[in-house]
């Protein structure tokens, strides 16, 4: 089975500085990854995801992330926090489920927190 | 609709009640998904449709918990006889097919408090 750790529950930045959100997963198979951002009293939004091809993935709002198949990784970075960004965000890693459906085992999350 | 729609977004319960939480996904997407979300941790899988069949039920906690789907659109999460520990966001989403590279839309969620 799938799974997602996230390293660091909480991480604080100061405005301007790069952020960076750790992601380990585990997977038996070429893995479909995902990073979600949820807003205060908000659904979660997809920042981006890898499938194939590249591995440096672009997303919205100046974040990225690379898949590092040697190290089983994805981090997510931006190389300037702005005080928006506070929110929390999930990464998540898709597993087939029975009958086709596309099942997401998602992080326990880390809440980024950018200071002035 | 413009994004997926979960309604009610606030629901307070006493314990043993039953509820119903519904879920409108975006028009024509045919998997549809619910999570939960209890405080402090990250979302778990619940149920999974495909059209109006689930083919994929294996996170639904107990038996007090159920789904059901028509007209290939809005679908319906009921728990019966609710217990404290139901408390959390339930989180609907919906992607155009199944599949694991597409992209699964959330909702903003039901917050369900059970007292």
């Amino acid at each position: 089975a799938q799974s997602v750790t996230q390293l660091g529950s909480h991480v604080s930045v100061s405005e301007g500085a790069l952020v960076l959100l750790r992601c380990n997963y585990s997977s038996s198979v070429p893995p479909y990854l995902f990073w979600y951002v949820q807003y205060p009293n908000q659904g979660l939004q997809l920042l981006l995801k890898y499938t194939t091809g590249a591995t440096l993935v672009k997303g919205i709002n100046g974040f990225e992330a690379e898949f590092k198949k040697s190290e089983t990784s994805f981090h997510l970075t931006k190389p300037s926090a702005h005080m928006s960004d506070a929110a929390e965000y999930f990464c998540a890693v898709s597993d087939i489920l029975t009958g086709g459906g596309n099942k997401l085992t998602f992080g326990t999350g880390t809440q980024l927190k950018v200071e002035l | 609709g413009a994004g997926v729609s979960q309604s009610p977004s606030n629901k307070v319960t006493e314990k043993g009640k039953d509820v119903e939480l519904r879920c409108d996904p975006i028009s024509g997407h045919t998997a549809l998904y619910w999570y939960r979300q209890r405080l402090g941790q990250g979302l778990e899988f619940l149920i999974y449709f495909q059209g109006n069949s689930a083919p994929d039920k294996s996170g639904l906690p107990s038996d007090r918990f159920s789904a059901e789907r028509t007209g290939e659109s809005v679908s319906t999460l009921t728990i019966q006889r609710t217990q404290q520990e139901d408390s959390a966001v339930y989180l609907c989403a919906s992607s155009l097919v199944a599949g694991s590279g597409n992209t699964i839309y959330f909702g903003e969620g039901s917050w369900l408090t059970v007292v």
